[in-house]
């Protein structure tokens, strides 16, 4: 079935590093892909989206790239702040029957002044 | 206006109560969903609801009832829950049910079973 792994957390870094957050998908068909950030007691907040392959899905400095032959959506940032702190999912959604969201474990990001 | 508002945002009931979580959204979505999410897991799919009516089950216990009174709320019933039920429940919406797009998310409700 289709599926999604994530690397696992928490992720500490200083203010200003450099951010990467692997993600990488088994599913049937093209799935759209998602990042979705949790902050400490709120829902989830859509981060960015990719529909197909090759595109690249970004907002507030954060990206990631649909890529089909590694059917992988990284998620990266130039420059984290302490307000970037959250928990991180990447997510599908199925191409076939109803739209349920595949969400991965999650990634704790803990940035630091 | 790309809000989804649940309310209460906090719940504490004991196991012989009944109480109701509700959601709301008025984005013109026809589909509405509720998620329940553990302590540092992620959001697991309970229900879908697709043109107001209940398409998809995944096989919740019967304490849990769903309601979808009109496209743009939802409600969940709470009947004899047990304390392995306190977790965070999130509603959602998409403007359909079969297309693999987005969801958008409530801030969710705390509920505590005791």
């Amino acid at each position: 079935g289709d599926s999604v792994t994530q690397m696992e957390g928490p992720v500490t870094l200083s203010e200003e590093a450099f951010l990467t957050i692997n993600c990488t998908y088994t599913a049937t068909g093209y799935p759209s892909l998602f990042w979705y950030v949790q902050y400490p007691g709120e829902g989830l907040q859509l981060l960015l989206k990719a529909t197909k392959a090759d595109d690249k899905g970004s907002n507030k400095g954060f990206e990631a790239t649909y890529r089909k032959e590694t059917t992988s959506f990284h998620l990266e940032k130039g420059s984290v702040q302490v307000s970037d702190s959250a928990v991180y999912f990447c997510a599908l959604s199925r191409t076939r029957g109803y739209n349920k969201l595949i969400f991965g474990a999650g990634t704790r990001l803990a940035v630091h002044p | 206006d790309t809000e989804v508002t649940q309310t209460p945002k906090h719940l504490v009931m004991g196991m012989t109560n009944k109480k109701s979580l509700k959601c709301e959204q008025h984005m013109g979505h026809r589909a509405m969903y509720w998620y329940k999410q553990k302590a540092k897991k992620p959001p697991e799919l309970m229900f879908v609801y697709s043109y107001e009516k209940l398409s998809i089950n995944e096989s919740v216990p019967s304490r849990f009832s769903p309601e979808c009174p009109n496209s743009s709320l939802l409600n969940l019933h709470l009947h004899a829950l047990q304390p392995e039920d306190s977790a965070l429940y999130l509603c959602a919406s998409s403007p359909t049910a079969t297309e693999n797009t987005e969801a958008f998310f409530g801030q969710g409700t705390r509920l505590t079973v005791v």
